[in-house]
C-alpha cells in the first residue's frame, strides 16, 4: 500500500518551543522521505529530506529523525518562530520509476508569539 | 524562468465545461509532474512526464483528464466535462531528470460551479 499517515492534524506551539510532527509509512520500497512546507496560496516548498541509510539529518533548526524498523519518521523544529506557522507535509517516494511523491495529510502548525 | 509557473492562478467554470491548465517548468528540467490537492489534504499524484512522453499516468482519476507536453517543456492539463468534484488546487512540479527533489508551482485553483 502506498499510504503515508501524518499526525497531528494541527499543532499549536509557543514561540521558542519545539514542534514535532510524525509520519508513518507502509511500503518498504520507499527510499526518500522529504518534508515540505506550504504557506497559504503557495505551492509546497522542500524543507529537508532524508534517505533510509541515516537515522537523523539536521539543517539549522530543522531535524528529521528516521526509524527504519518502525517505518516512522518525524520532523522537529527547534526554537519555533511565528514565521514557521504553515502547513507541513511529509512525503515518500521510490528511487525506481517516476519517483512520484506520496504525501501525508498535512499538519497545520501555529506558533504563538 | 526562476521557478515553476502555473496559469491561470484561479479558474472558475461551470459544470460540464472544458478547462485547460498550463505549467511552465524550471528551464532545463526534463521531468514534470501534476498533482491535485483537495482542501485540507496533501497533494495526490496525477501524471509524470519525462521529456515529451507521459511515463506514468496512473494517478489520472478517469478519461476526462488528459495532459500533454508536446515540446518537452510547457505542459497542459486538460479536463473535459468538468464536475463539481474536480474542484481543487492543481499543482505542477518539475525536477532535473526525474530526480527526487521536486520544485512546485503555486498551483491553479479550479472551482467548478
Amino acid at each position: 500500500q502506498q499510504q503515508v499517515k501524518q499526525s497531528p492534524q494541527s499543532l499549536i506551539v509557543q514561540k521558542g518551543g519545539i514542534s514535532i510532527i510524525n509520519c508513518a509509512y507502509e511500503n518498504t520500497a520507499f527510499d526518500y522521505f522529504p518534508w515540505y512546507q506550504q504557506f497559504p496560496g503557495k505551492g509546497p516548498a522542500l524543507l529537508i529530506a532524508i534517505r533510509p541509510d541515516v537515522s537523523e539529518k539536521k539543517e539549522g533548526r530543522f531535524t528529521i529523525s528516521f526509524n527504519k524498523s518502525a517505518k516512522q519518521f518525524s520532523l522537529h523544529i527547534m526554537d519555533s518562530q511565528p514565521g514557521d506557522s504553515a502547513t507541513y507535509f511529509c512525503a515518500a517516494s521510490m528511487r525506481q520509476g517516476a519517483q512520484k511523491l506520496v504525501f501525508g495529510q498535512g499538519t497545520r502548525l501555529t506558533i504563538n508569539p | 524562468g526562476a521557478g515553476v509557473s502555473q496559469t491561470p492562478s484561479n479558474k472558475v467554470t461551470e459544470k460540464g465545461k472544458y478547462v485547460e491548465l498550463r505549467c511552465d517548468p524550471i528551464s532545463g528540467h526534463t521531468a514534470l509532474y501534476w498533482y491535485r490537492q483537495s482542501l485540507g489534504q496533501g497533494p495526490e499524484f496525477l501524471i509524470y512526464f519525462q521529456g515529451t512522453g507521459a511515463a506514468d499516468d496512473s494517478g489520472l482519476p478517469n478519461d476526462r483528464f488528459f495532459a500533454v507536453r508536446p515540446e518537452g517543456s510547457v505542459s497542459t492539463l486538460k479536463i473535459q466535462r468538468t464536475e463539481r468534484g474536480d474542484s481543487a488546487v492543481y499543482l505542477c512540479a518539475s525536477s532535473l531528470r526525474g530526480g527526487a527533489i521536486q520544485y512546485f508551482g503555486a498551483g491553479t485553483r479550479l472551482s467548478v460551479l
